[in-house]
This record gives C-alpha cells, structure tokens and sequence, in this order.
C-alpha cells in the first residue's frame, strides 16, 4: 500500500481564496483524522471520521474550516476564506479503528497564506 | 483535559550513547500512548504501540515502557546513531467514555545525535 496520500505538499495562497486539501487513507481504514502542526501549539486535531461520519469536530477552529468524507477512500478540508494564521502544516492520518491500533500519517501539505 | 508533555524539548548526545526521551500525561484514562518519529519537513512515522494494559514494548534499539498509573512513558534509545536525529512525538488516545478516541500529542523532544 502507497500509504496515506496528501495533496497538494505545498500550497501558496492569497489571503480570502479559498483552499482545498486532501487526503486518500490506507485502504481498509475506517478512521480518519485530520490535524494541523504550528510551531508554537504542535499538533492539533482539528476533525475525525469513523467509518465516513464526522465523530469529533471540535477541534475546527471556526466556521471557516469544514471538511467532508464522501466516500472511504477520499476526504477533503476547506478553509474559505483563508486567513494568513491559517498557515501550517496540515497532516492526514488513518487507522483501522478500534481501540487499539496504530495511525498513519501522511507527509502533509504546507499551507503559505500571504 | 488531556495533556501531554514532553521533556526535554531538545537533547543532544554523540553517537553511541543510550538516552532516554520523557512523556507524561494527566488523565490516566487512555486506551493507548503511540511514540512517533517526525523528520524535517516530513510526515510522523509510528515507532511503538503500547496498549494500556501493557508496560513496555520493544522494537529493534526502541524500547518504550508505560506506567499508566503515574502518567509517565519513557523511550529508550540503545547505541544512539546520527540517523536517529529527529523530533520524537509521544501521544495518547484518550477514552471518552467507550468510544473511540483520536490522539493528543505532546510538543516533541528533538534528538540530535553528533558522529
């Protein structure tokens, strides 16, 4: 398996665009999660899906963000309008679920908002 | 609230060395506490599991241990290597009453290991 697969790695954007990340979990993973890391609050979860519904999603920071699980092999997280404190590395990971197993972690995507 | 610390934020040691990297966390409540290793610019990479009923697991040089009760785990790193220089996450899957948790992660120690 090629992993969990985030795209694009980097993004450079314009503050108000509206930017769009995404994510392809381990097949067979029904957990999903997404996170953002900033240097100075390390990594957060922003949201996760259990077997493609929204469980937790209190960690979005606000309205502005929202993310969507159409199916098990695909996951997206929007930001519109962007703000520049939205820049960060964003990472999608995935697990089989249950209690006890483990998460992977895909290579990010660098958001730059200028 | 779940929290997760790590000490020290930064070690370094020359190659050959064993250390031993921190983590703590305050509500024992937890299903399990996963360590990871995270280079530059790259994504975390799972080194060890440690499920709550367990105390310790072993990977090749890795040794993690678990002392659920007291809030502590420790990574033991034998015959450190320059290769092994990166920032090492600890995080732990807390249990909300019964159901699935996601993962809070302690800010990293980053290990530079000198030839």
């Amino acid at each position: 398996d090629a992993g969990v697969i985030q795209s694009p790695r980097h993004e450079v954007t314009e503050m108000g665009q509206e930017v769009t990340l995404r994510c392809k979990p381990i097949s067979g993973h029904n957990s999903l999660f997404w996170y953002r890391q900033t240097m100075m609050r390390g990594l957060e979860l922003l949201i996760y899906f259990n077997n493609n519904v929204p469980i937790d999603d209190s960690g979005m920071p606000e309205d502005r963000f929202s993310a969507k699980m159409p199916n098990a092999s695909f996951s997206t997280l929007k930001i519109q309008p962007s703000e520049p404190r939205d820049s960060a590395v964003y990472f999608c990971a995935s697990s089989l679920g249950g209690e006890n197993t483990e998460a992977f972690f895909g290579q990010g995507t660098r958001l730059t908002v200028v | 609230k779940q929290e997760v610390t790590q000490i020290p934020a930064a070690l370094s040691v020359p190659e050959g060395e064993n250390l031993v990297l921190n983590c703590s966390f305050t509500d024992s409540a937890i299903y399990n506490l996963q360590w990871f290793r995270q280079d530059p610019g790259k994504g975390l990479t799972s080194l060890l599991l440690i499920q709550s009923s367990q105390r310790e697991q072993t990977s090749g040089r890795l040794n993690a241990s678990l002392d659920k009760s007291s809030g502590r785990s420790t990574l033991y790193i034998a015959a450190s290597q320059p290769g092994d220089s990166a920032t090492y996450l600890c995080a732990v899957s807390p249990y909300y009453g019964g159901s699935q948790g996601n993962l809070i992660f302690g800010k990293g120690t980053k290990l530079s290991v000198k030839p």
